[in-house]
């Protein structure tokens, strides 16, 4: 059974960087798409993008440009990094993964919150 | 971007009643590539239906997804206390991957 684990801060000022981490467990980083996906009262379920361990990428064009993604396979982790952030970036950030680009596993969220 | 569009916003039903909640999708997905997640306040969504009609793993048989093309459909046959949360479709058939909005399943 997978396990996902979303580490980073909770608070984030304006125009700096969101940086978050997946610590994934009981399974292989080589197996799955990783995917990030955010929630917000306001805008529901926002599919981030995916990376695959060979660093096979695909973004949200809504996001592209401000977004980056990494693996880490000797740690076994999953990195977002978002750059500048807003207001509209506050949101509950998740890590997601499953047996296709559907999301069989889920991290438990993380709140990150961006003000001043 | 397919947009996908869940009816009704809120419903509300007692236990043992049957709910049907609809998503409808912009353009045609691709492979009924649909899923339906069931999400409770403080948790994260977990997976109830994936290619439009296959049950997740552990999900009981009173979760029933159909459907293709355009409109999509997540039936629960007889509610149990445990089902009222907000459910999502979601369609990955086409890039970027797009949720729809909820729909929140309310106790009568």
């Amino acid at each position: 059974q997978v396990q996902l684990q979303e580490s980073g801060p909770g608070l984030v000022k304006p125009s700096e960087t969101l940086s978050l981490t997946c610590s994934v467990s009981g399974g292989s980083i080589s197996t799955y798409y990783w995917s990030w996906i955010r929630q917000t009262p306001g805008k529901g379920l926002e599919w981030i993008g995916y990376i695959y361990y060979s660093g096979s990428i695909n973004y949200n064009p809504s996001l592209k440009g401000r977004v980056t993604m990494s693996v880490d396979t000797s740690k076994n982790q999953i990195s977002l990094t978002l750059n500048p952030v807003t207001a509209a970036d506050t949101a509950v950030y998740y890590c997601a993964t499953g047996r296709g680009a559907y999301f069989d596993f889920w991290g438990q969220g993380i709140l990150v919150t961006v003000s001043s | 971007e397919i947009v996908l569009a869940q009816s009704p916003g809120s419903l509300s039903l007692s236990p043992g009643e049957r709910a049907t909640l609809s998503c409808r999708a912009s353009q045609s997905v691709t492979s009924s590539y649909l899923a339906w997640y069931q999400q409770k306040p403080g948790q994260a969504p977990r997976l109830l239906i994936y290619g439009a009609s296959s049950r997740a793993t552990g999900i009981p048989d009173r979760f029933s997804g159909s459907g293709s093309g355009t409109d999509f459909t997540l039936t629960i046959s007889r509610l149990e206390a445990e089902d009222f949360a907000v459910y999502y479709c979601q369609q990955y058939g086409s890039s970027p991957i797009t949720f729809g909005q909820g729909t929140r399943l309310e106790i009568k």
